[in-house]
Order: C-alpha cells, then sequence, then structure tokens
C-alpha cells in the first residue's frame, strides 16, 4: 500500500478564519513534507518532517504552521492566509528523508476569498 | 536559479507515438532522477526512476534514457496512449532530503 492521504479535498477559507489540512500514511514512513503547487507549476518544498521533527522549512510565511502529532500524521495549520495563497496544497512521504521514493497524496484544493 | 530545466513546455502525439521528454540539470551531485506524473486535481505519481550508475531503465512502456556526461536525461513513452495524457515533470535530488522539479511537460495524446 502506497497511499498517502488527505483531508478536505477542497476548502475554502475567507482572509480571517483559522482552518487545518490533515495529512496521512500507514506505510511506516519517518519523513514527511507538504508542497505548494500553483496551477501549471512544479511543487514547491514547504516543509519537511524527519523522525516527527522539523527538518527542513523553506522560509515559509509564519501564517503556516505545520504539526507532525505522530509518525502517520502532518497537520497544516492555516490563519489568516492571503488570497495569493490559493494552490494545491500536496503532502508526500518517504521511508526516510534519505531515501528517494517520495509519495504524493492527491492534494487539497485551498481557495482564500 | 532553476537547477533542472525541462522541455517541451508542451507536447501533442498521435496514439501510438513515442512522446520523449528532455531535462538537463547542472549540479553533479545529483545522484537520484526521478519522473512523476500529474493528471489534473490530482497528485505527482511517481512514474520512473533512475541513478547514474545506470545509462537506461524501462518499467513497461516508460523509458528513461540517461547521459551522464551531458547532463541530460529523458523520458520516452512508447506505444502512448490517450490515457498517458498528463503533465510529467522530471526532478533531481541528492541524498534525498530536497527534490528540485523541473518546471513541467504537459502531454496530450490524440486518438
Amino acid at each position: 500500500d502506497t497511499e498517502v492521504t488527505q483531508t478536505p479535498k477542497h476548502l475554502v477559507m475567507g482572509m480571517t478564519n483559522k482552518k487545518s489540512l490533515k495529512c496521512e500514511q500507514h506505510m511506516g514512513h519517518r519523513a514527511m513534507y507538504w508542497y505548494k503547487q500553483k496551477a501549471k507549476k512544479p511543487p514547491e518544498l514547504m516543509f519537511v518532517y524527519s523522525y516527527e521533527k522539523l527538518s527542513i522549512n523553506e522560509s515559509v510565511p509564519s501564517r503556516f504552521s505545520p504539526e507532525c502529532p505522530n509518525s502517520s500524521l502532518l497537520n497544516l495549520h492555516l490563519h489568516a492566509l492571503q488570497p495569493e495563497d490559493s494552490a494545491l496544497y500536496l503532502c508526500a512521504s518517504s521511508q526516510a528523508a534519505t531515501t528517494y521514493e517520495q509519495y504524493f497524496g492527491p492534494g487539497t484544493r485551498l481557495t482564500v476569498t | 536559479q532553476q537547477q533542472v530545466k525541462q522541455s517541451p513546455q508542451s507536447l501533442i502525439v498521435q496514439k501510438g507515438g513515442i512522446p520523449i521528454i528532455n531535462c538537463a540539470y547542472e549540479n553533479t551531485a545529483f545522484d537520484y532522477f526521478p519522473w512523476y506524473q500529474q493528471f489534473p486535481g490530482k497528485g505527482p505519481a511517481l512514474l520512473i526512476a533512475i541513478r547514474p550508475d545506470v545509462s537506461e531503465k524501462k518499467e513497461g512502456r516508460f523509458t528513461i534514457s540517461f547521459n551522464k556526461s551531458a547532463k541530460q536525461f529523458s523520458l520516452h513513452i512508447m506505444d502512448s496512449q490517450p490515457g498517458d495524457s498528463a503533465t510529467y515533470f522530471c526532478a533531481a535530488s541528492m541524498a534525498g532530503n530536497q527534490f528540485y522539479f523541473g518546471t513541467g511537460t504537459s502531454l496530450t495524446v490524440i486518438p
């Protein structure tokens, strides 16, 4: 099973709202990632968690706050977003941060109004 | 600076044709080169990957050709089908920690 699940599938939020994106994997992977993807562009790395600790933060604004409660679960908390933050948010996992095969989830389509 | 350059931006082929997508890189420390296939509204799916110690890898109808001296690699899709219509991203990684993606190629296979 190489499945990464993400909820919700779609999310519309106002600029003053607080919402969270959820990602789950049951492959025993110890590295999890958040990417942001704009239309017709490649994914851009936001955060990397390795063994439940944040190992990479690609200078992401503080209105995005990641959390890794356990090795299977990854959250992305959203607060005071801007319309330009509208994008497809992708979660991925790999066996470890130093292994190569990354498996992506289907993404959450976020619209900020 | 774009770490991985991908071309063409879009490609249209007839069913049964062999589309070829090319990528080039500069950093010789890269040691893993995957290709991802992405359908609209879906996440990228790992298609095939190669390491620089081999020059070619085949998986079903998909083949990666790798030229280490030229720092180029390409994806060939044999006997292409309309269901192969998608966006394809090449990528490069060193030590698996961060992937540098190409800009993507939108492939359309006409029945």
